[in-house]
C-alpha cells in the first residue's frame, strides 16, 4: 500500500492564503481520488474537498483542491483565511480496498 | 437529516472485548456501504474496515485483521463492530462513516471513545 505524507503544521495570517500539500509515496496521485477533511478540536471530521477537487454544498469557495502528477501530490489552498478555519486537515485517497490518510496537518491562523 | 449515533465505547481490559453499534437515521441505510475509522488519542485517523450496502464484501485494515468483525442489519438501520482480543493501541475515538462513494467518507458520526487499560 502506498502513504501520503502531509507537512505537521502550516500557519498564516488572516486574509492570506495557505496551500497544505499531501505527497503519494507510490503509485500515481491521479490513478484515484483525493478527499481532503477538516477537524476541528473535539469534533468529528467533515468534508471540504472530494474527487480531487469538489466542494460539498455549504463549503466555501475559499477551499480548493487540486493534484500535480509532477510531483506526484495533491494540494488543498484556503485563500481568504479566516480564524474559524484554524483546525486540523486531511487528506485521503484509495487504492484496492485499502483507504489511506495522511498523517494531518495541523493550520494555525494567527 | 443523517443522522449516526455511535454506542458501546468504554474501558476494557487488554484482551477484552467489545462491541460497537452505530444507529442510522435520516437515509436509506441499506443502499449505502459503511466503514469504521479511529482515532488515538491526539493522532491522525486510520481506516478500520469497510462493509458493502448488502454485508457480502468486507475488508480490514491490517492491523485489527483476525481480531475485528463488521457487521451490518439493514433492518434495523445498524453497523456494528465487534472487537476482540483488544490491545492497548487500539484505544481510540471509533467513527462510523457513510461512504459516500467508495473512495470518499461523509458524513461521519460523532464518534464512541475505546479506552483499553488495565
Amino acid at each position: 500500500n502506498f502513504m501520503l505524507t502531509q507537512p505537521h503544521s502550516v500557519s498564516e495570517s488572516p486574509g492570506k492564503t495557505v496551500t497544505i500539500s499531501c505527497t503519494r509515496s507510490s503509485g500515481s496521485i491521479a490513478s484515484n481520488y483525493v478527499q481532503w477533511y477538516q477537524q476541528r478540536p473535539g469534533s468529528a471530521p467533515t468534508t471540504v474537498i472530494y474527487e480531487d477537487n469538489q466542494r460539498p454544498s455549504g463549503v466555501p469557495d475559499r477551499f480548493s483542491g487540486s493534484i500535480d502528477s509532477s510531483s506526484n501530490s495533491a494540494s488543498l489552498t484556503i485563500s481568504g483565511l479566516k480564524t474559524e478555519d484554524e483546525a486540523d486537515y486531511y487528506c485521503q485517497s484509495y487504492d484496492s480496498s485499502a483507504w489511506v490518510f495522511g498523517g494531518g496537518t495541523k493550520l494555525t491562523v494567527l | 437529516e443523517v443522522q449516526l449515533v455511535e454506542s458501546g465505547g468504554g474501558l476494557v481490559q487488554p484482551g477484552g472485548s467489545l462491541r460497537l453499534s452505530c444507529a442510522a437515521s435520516g437515509f436509506t441505510f441499506s443502499s449505502y456501504e459503511m466503514n469504521w475509522v479511529r482515532q488515538a488519542p491526539g493522532k491522525g485517523l486510520e481506516w478500520v474496515s469497510y462493509i458493502s450496502s448488502s454485508g457480502s464484501t468486507i475488508y480490514y485494515a491490517d492491523s485489527v485483521k483476525g481480531r475485528f468483525t463488521i457487521s451490518r442489519d439493514n433492518a434495523k438501520n445498524s453497523l456494528y463492530l465487534q472487537m476482540n482480543s483488544l490491545r492497548a493501541e487500539d484505544t481510540a475515538v471509533y467513527y462510523c462513516v457513510v461512504g459516500a462513494a467508495r473512495w470518499w467518507f461523509d458524513p461521519w458520526g460523532q464518534g464512541t471513545l475505546v479506552t483499553v487499560s488495565s
